[in-house]
């Protein structure tokens, strides 16, 4: 079936540096890719996402980036800042079930933003 | 609108147990899924409902059931429960098909 994988799976960036976390899948029929943050205590809450349609999208210092020929997606954040420590999720729209898609989790990326 | 809503928000069982959790949709949103995460773990699908039907089914042993109501709210259920069955359980609703997810706060369940 399909498979995400997310890469890395911790990340610790000085604050005010960049943080790139990327995700690659095998199902070319995958149109539509989310990206999650998880707080400490929380559940995820979407950030951003991107449908296949376009190769990027931004939304002030949060970008993601999609290769549907290599087939993998990127989320990109500048200028970090400490709340932007979390763990974040990608998925994408998986199995197909009755018209239904059901998505697929990447494994997450813990980020640390150091002071 | 109000976010998802998740009751309780934390809980202790002992093994052999069970337990209910409940969550309340988004209001116009049909559809729940359930996930359970654990330490260190990303999200594991169990179930999703719609309209009352399972729509959706992960990889999860018959003790985890589901149920969902007229009015979308949704129950899960954990019978005889197990020690590694103690991680965060977390609902999301979604108004129809092929979506955004919008996650609740989760239960978080630890058996003794």
């Amino acid at each position: 079936g399909e498979n995400v994988e997310q890469h890395p799976s911790t990340l610790s960036v000085q604050e005010g540096d960049s943080a790139v976390i990327k995700c690659t899948y095998s199902d070319s029929a995958s149109n539509y890719f989310p990206w999650y943050k998880q707080e400490l205590g929380k559940g995820p809450q979407l950030i951003i996402d991107i449908r296949s349609n376009v190769g990027e999208k931004k939304d002030q210092r949060i970008a993601v980036t999609l290769n549907k020929t290599a087939k993998h997606f990127s989320l990109h954040i500048t200028e970090t800042q400490p709340e932007d420590s979390a763990v974040y999720f990608c998925a994408l729209n998986g199995v197909e079930v009755d018209s239904n898609y059901q998505l697929i989790w990447g494994a997450g990326t813990k980020l640390i933003i150091k002071p | 609108k109000a976010g998802v809503t998740q009751t309780p928000r934390y809980l202790i069982k002992t093994r052999g147990q069970q337990v209910t959790l409940s969550c309340s949709p988004i209001s116009g949103h049909r559809s729940v899924s359930w996930y359970q995460q654990t330490p260190g773990q990303g999200l594991q699908f169990l179930f999703e409902y719609f309209s009352e039907t399972q729509r959706n089914k992960g990889n999860f042993p018959g003790r985890f059931s589901g149920r969902q109501f007229s009015n979308s709210r949704s129950e899960m259920n954990v019978s005889t429960l197990e020690l590694g069955d103690s991680a965060l359980y977390l609902c999301a609703s979604m108004e129809g098909t092929r979506e955004t997810q919008y996650f609740g706060p989760g239960t978080r369940l630890l058996v003794l």
